[in-house]
């Protein structure tokens, strides 16, 4: 079984410039999450999909973030415009169903961003 | 606020066992899930509580109590491929969002 794609691995951008991350979730999967995970911290949830509709995107910076699953599969994230403190590792994890949240999600290897 | 606490650091010796602490402050409680990250890479699945006691996977075992809102992680017979940083996750309510610890780095040392 394929585990989740993430695109690009890393990315460094100066500040005020765009980014987008993009994600592939495990198939069959129809919750996917972005994390947002600075050094040292645990990941903290960004945007929660289930299908193509967005469950809980509480914690997301709305001014700067946006995030779409069109078609219920791949994800984008993306950032506009970027600021010092958006640098930080953008994790995508899948889980079967929203009650996979409580049992077991299956993390991609993310994307590490510097914004300079 | 909600919030899971675990200790920053944690050494112990190739061989050893070692357990690692997690209290949690959540409005309501559904459960108390692990997970192991190595620098670089993803956090990986090690196990979830969810009524109290002991779960044994393998080397590692997961323990919970939820009167007293607390949980550990036990890791036995660690090996150097252990070390790695371990969180603790929760529900934050019934919305399904998780919320993380901010993670236990455990080094073993030969």
């Amino acid at each position: 079984e394929a585990g989740v794609a993430q695109s690009p691995r890393y990315k460094i951008i100066e500040k005020r410039q765009s980014v987008a991350f993009w994600c592939n979730p495990i198939s069959g999967h129809a919750t996917l999450y972005w994390y947002q995970q600075i050094l040292g911290q645990g990941p903290k949830l960004l945007i929660q999909f289930q299908n193509n509709g967005v469950v809980d995107d509480s914690q997301l910076p709305k001014d700067r973030f946006s995030a779409e699953r069109l078609k219920g599969v791949d994800s984008t994230l993306k950032i506009q415009p970027a600021k010092l403190e958006d640098s930080a590792v953008y994790l995508c994890a899948s889980s079967l169903d929203l009650a996979g949240s409580f049992y077991e999600q299956f993390f991609g290897p993310g994307t590490r961003l510097t914004v300079l | 606020g909600q919030s899971l606490e675990q200790p920053s650091e944690v050494t112990a010796v190739e061989g050893a066992i070692v357990q690692i602490n997690c209290t949690y402050q959540t409005s309501g409680f559904y459960g108390l899930s692990w997970y192991q990250q190595h620098d670089g890479g993803a956090p990986t699945f090690l196990s979830y509580n969810a009524l109290d006691g002991l779960e044994e996977t393998g080397r590692f075992s997961s323990f919970l109590s939820r009167s007293d809102s607390y949980g550990y992680l036990l890791l036995q017979e660690l090996q150097m491929k252990d070390s790695a940083s371990y969180f603790c996750s929760s529900p934050m309510d019934s919305s399904y969002k998780l919320i993380f610890g901010s993670g236990t780095r455990l080094l073993v040392r030969p």
